[in-house]
């Protein structure tokens, strides 16, 4: 079945320094892959999306990065604020089958002051 | 708009009772989905609705587990009877379109003792 997973559980960052939060994907057929940010006591709140016939994506201090080639997903937030610490989560879709996405573990991003 | 809304916030249940968790979804929006977080498990789908009409169901676990969504503003997770194994985060989440971003809601901290 499909699975995604990420590389780092936690990461900490000083703040005002970039961050790279890394996601891996299985599923080959996988064409859309959304990141979610996810506050303590709140539900996933979406930042920015890719389709797979894009490489890269930018957003308001958010770049998404895709590498078919290795399924390989990032998201890089730059300038990282205290407001930036949650978990993160990576999601990808099928879009030739049922509307389902397949959520990584997750990634808790600490910024430090 | 108020985003969707889920109750209760909270709820903390014996084993063996009946558990029922809410949920409205945005307005206008066609799609409503049922998600369950835990630590080991992550974000897993358990059913999704278009247009109030139950579409996959294949992430529900158990027969102990049913959902209905009697209208366009209003659907139910059911957990009868619960067990400990249920003690998760339920969200809802609803969209516009089968594959546009999904809004989540705040969830649910369904604890069975």
């Amino acid at each position: 079945g499909e699975s995604v997973g990420l590389h780092l559980p936690t990461l900490s960052v000083q703040e005002g320094d970039n961050s790279i939060i890394n996601c891996a994907y299985s599923n080959s057929a996988s064409d859309y892959f959304i990141w979610y940010k996810q506050e303590s006591g709140k539900g996933p709140q979406f930042i920015i999306d890719i389709r797979s016939n894009m490489d890269k994506r930018q957003g308001q201090r958010v770049t998404v990065l895709l590498n078919k080639t290795v399924k390989h997903l990032s998201l890089q937030i730059a300038a990282t604020q205290p407001g930036d610490s949650a978990v993160y989560f990576c999601a990808e879709r099928v879009q030739t089958g049922a509307n389902n996405l397949f959520f990584g573990t997750g990634t808790r991003l600490t910024v430090i002051p | 708009d108020a985003g969707v809304i889920q109750s209760p916030r909270h709820e903390v249940t014996e084993m063996g009772q009946e558990v029922t968790l809410r949920c409205k979804p945005i307005s206008g929006h066609d799609y409503l989905f049922w998600y369950r977080q835990t630590m080991m498990r992550g974000l897993e789908l358990l059913i999704y609705f278009n247009n109030n009409v139950p579409i996959d169901d294949s992430g529900m676990p158990e027969d102990r587990f049913s959902a209905k969504m009697p209208n366009a503003s209003f659907s139910t997770l059911k957990i009868q009877p619960s067990e400990p194994r249920d003690s998760a985060v339920y969200f809802c989440a609803s969209s516009v379109g089968r594959y546009n971003e999904q809004f989540f809601g705040p969830g649910t901290r369904l604890t069975v003792l």
